[in-house]
């Protein structure tokens, strides 16, 4: 009953460096998601997929890459740690759009210096 | 403006209390209409979703005012375990998107 699983849980990055967040559901839910949450602000959307081959960007998408290989799979890449990036990332998944719910994964603690 | 606003609180309250608080939300266009709760470190999770004829789950009830553009959740008989955020989410129409608001404390205290 895995639900959405996201690794790592906690990282820490240089400037400069790159690394990829993983995300897996196995809901075979068409609708993905990635958000950044930062105190005080709410959560805010940096890509999504409403099915695989498909992505388009959020709110916030700069400094960020997404690809959709499969239903199950949405990687999210920093392509250049930067310190302003520090947050938590949350992966979610939804079956559809209107009154259904989005199932989130544990989160992702990253920071960077 | 923010799509979605909410008092940040926090709200702190005994035991057996009854704690309302709302959100307000800019599109008027929206659709759908959700509370998430978070507990301090974890993912949101599905509180309950929000009918436009308000309603009940338990302890917790919530309402929509379309007209003012607002949603409300009322918890009475507060447990200690009620201690969390409570996250305001909206979706427009048609949208898989959803938009929150940076959350309400509520800290129920023995």
């Amino acid at each position: 009953n895995a639900g959405v699983t996201q690794t790592p849980k906690f990282q820490v990055l240089k400037t400069g460096q790159s690394m990829t967040l993983q995300c897996a559901q196995d809901m075979n839910h068409e609708y993905m998601s990635w958000y950044r949450q930062d105190p005080g602000m709410g959560l805010r959307l940096i890509h999504y997929s409403v099915g695989a081959g498909i992505t388009d960007q959020g709110e916030v998408p700069n400094g960020y890459n997404v690809s959709r290989s499969t239903t199950e799979d949405f990687p999210l890449r920093l392509l250049s740690a930067a310190p302003s990036q520090t947050s938590v990332y949350f992966c979610a998944s939804s079956r559809e759009y209107g009154n259904t719910e989005a199932f989130f994964g544990q989160g992702t603690r990253l920071t960077v210096v | 403006r923010k799509e979605v606003e909410q008092d940040p609180g926090p709200f702190n309250v005994p035991e057996g209390a009854t704690v309302a608080f709302n959100c307000t939300y800019s599109n008027s266009a929206s659709q759908s209409f959700f509370w998430y709760r978070q507990d301090c470190r974890k993912e949101p999770k599905l509180l309950m979703s929000v009918y436009s004829s308000g309603n009940e789950d338990g302890r917790f009830t919530a309402q929509l005012n379309r007209a003012s553009q607002y949603i409300s959740l009322l918890i009475r008989d507060s447990k200690l375990s009620d201690s969390a955020t409570y996250l305001c989410v909206v979706r427009g129409k048609n949208d898989y998107k959803l938009s929150f608001g940076a959350g309400t404390t509520v800290t129920v205290r023995a």
